[in-house]
């Protein structure tokens, strides 16, 4: 079984500064990543993902992750957030073909709070 | 707008009643996956159908249940409402059966009284 920690749940900056949110997943088998975006009273959004190739991957609104096998990371950073990224953000894993069970299985999920 | 639909968006009934859910997936998706979130415990994977079959069931409850119809859409029927199944419900497809890319619907708010 695959599973996802993300290692904090509230983060606060301020407008214009870098930020890092960090994943952590533990599987078995391959996996694939993904880092989505939950807006207030909104559905889930694709930010990004990780298939295979390179281990940084860019996505949308700015926002990049970078793929890391033996540390078994995914973390999501950004160079200069505005205020319009505040959100929750969650990471989330599957399990890449060859398996089965193809579920998505999402961490806690991340509270980006972006102050003017 | 990511091409899947919920409806509908919010739904308040009683303790001890039974609702159905409907999600439409975008269109040549041939997955619907449901998930619930819940403050306390975060977005659950209820369950994958995959062309109208059942693929996989996560932590679904014996109340609730699901099914594919022929046009694809699906329902996920919950019974015998408890005021813990509040919750937001969403649907996810994706074309095929892995989730190399999959896209999420607004959810569904219920609120049971």
């Amino acid at each position: 079984a695959q599973s996802v920690t993300q290692l904090d749940s509230q983060v606060p900056v301020f407008e214009e500064a870098p930020v890092e949110l960090r994943c952590n997943y533990s599987s078995s088998v391959s996996v694939y990543l993904f880092w989505y975006v939950q807006y207030p009273n909104q559905g889930l959004q694709l930010l990004l993902k990780y298939l295979s190739g390179s281990t940084l991957v860019k996505g949308i609104n700015g926002f990049e992750a970078e793929f890391n096998k033996s540390q078994t990371s995914f973390h999501l950073r950004k160079p200069s957030v505005h205020i319009s990224d505040t959100a929750e953000y969650f990471c989330a894993v599957s399990v890449a073909p060859g398996g089965s069970n193809y579920k998505l299985t999402f961490g806690k999920g991340t509270l980006l709070t972006v102050n003017p | 707008d990511s091409g899947v639909t919920q409806t509908p968006k919010h739904l308040i009934t009683a303790t001890g009643q039974r609702v159905t859910l409907r999600c439409s997936p975008r269109s040549g998706d041939l997955s619907v996956y449901w998930y619930q979130q819940s403050l306390d415990q975060g977005l659950q994977f209820l369950i994958h159908y995959y062309n109208g079959e059942e693929r996989a069931k996560g932590n679904i409850l014996e109340r609730f249940s699901a099914q594919q119809f022929p046009d694809l859409h699906s329902e996920l029927n919950l019974s015998s409402l408890e005021l813990g199944d509040s919750a937001l419900y969403f649907c996810a497809s994706s074309v095929e059966w892995g989730f190399t890319e999959a896209f999420f619907g607004q959810g569904t708010r219920l609120t049971v009284v």
